[in-house]
């Protein structure tokens, strides 16, 4: 059965420097989304991309944020400058499409610990 | 803007009696209603979905949930637990815009099965 893989599955960092977290989403898949978990919360919206560019976002996603898919199959979410509260599991889903066709596939995550 | 409630952070049952997790939600517009599992150290399984029509929809490992309009809810039951049900339960929300919206998650109800 096809996945959303994610790499790595655990990223330390130093405050202040950026991060790259990885996703291949399931290949037919058309939209790509970005959430996260902070410990202890609960899962949150970041980011939806369409056609290589961003459709939505959420307040959490500001300049600090950007994603991108820079192949026919990775996207990428890059966090520049990480602060201490970006530590966090990372996840990447896909979807087919939307509407009735909106089933998000969700990847395993990336766990991000930022010292 | 939409919101989800999960009531009871945490749920304890014993193996082979019912299994009810609740869920509320409010949306402004028809809502797309998910549950997905998360099971120790792995992303988020779907279970089930509801779109539109039948309001009673089955998932997979013999959990089933109900919409219920009236009272916003769509509550998640299994007839009988099963010690491999042990995980985190997500309840999430969307709406039906045809965009590519983020989930909006409830904060979670872990489930704990007694022997």
């Amino acid at each position: 059965e096809p996945e959303v893989t994610q790499t790595p599955s655990h990223q330390v960092t130093q405050m202040g420097q950026e991060v790259i977290l990885r996703c291949v989403p399931i290949s037919n898949h058309l939209y790509f989304y970005w959430y996260r978990q902070i410990l202890g919360q609960k899962v949150e919206f970041l980011v939806s991309f369409y056609n290589n560019e961003i459709s939505e976002k959420s307040e959490i996603f500001d300049d600090q944020f950007s994603v991108e898919r820079p192949d026919g199959s990775n996207f990428t979410l890059k966090i520049r400058s990480t602060k201490l509260e970006d530590s966090a599991m990372y996840f990447c889903a896909s979807s087919w499409g939307t509407g009735e066709s909106e089933t998000q596939y969700f990847g395993p995550g990336t766990r991000l610990l930022v010292l | 803007a939409q919101s989800v409630t999960q009531l009871g952070s945490h749920v304890s049952v014993s193996e082979g009696a019912l299994v009810l997790l609740r869920c509320n939600y409010s949306s402004s517009v028809p809502p797309y209603l998910f549950w997905y599992v998360q099971y120790p150290n792995q992303g988020l399984q779907l279970l089930l979905k509801y779109t539109t029509g039948a309001t009673l929809v089955k998932g997979i490992n013999g959990f089933e949930a109900e919409f219920k309009k009236s009272e916003t809810s769509f509550h998640l039951t299994k007839p009988s637990a099963h010690m491999s049900d042990a995980a985190e339960y997500f309840c999430a929300v969307s709406t039906s815009g045809g965009g590519a919206d983020g989930l909006t998650f409830g904060k979670g109800t872990h489930l704990i099965i007694q022997p």
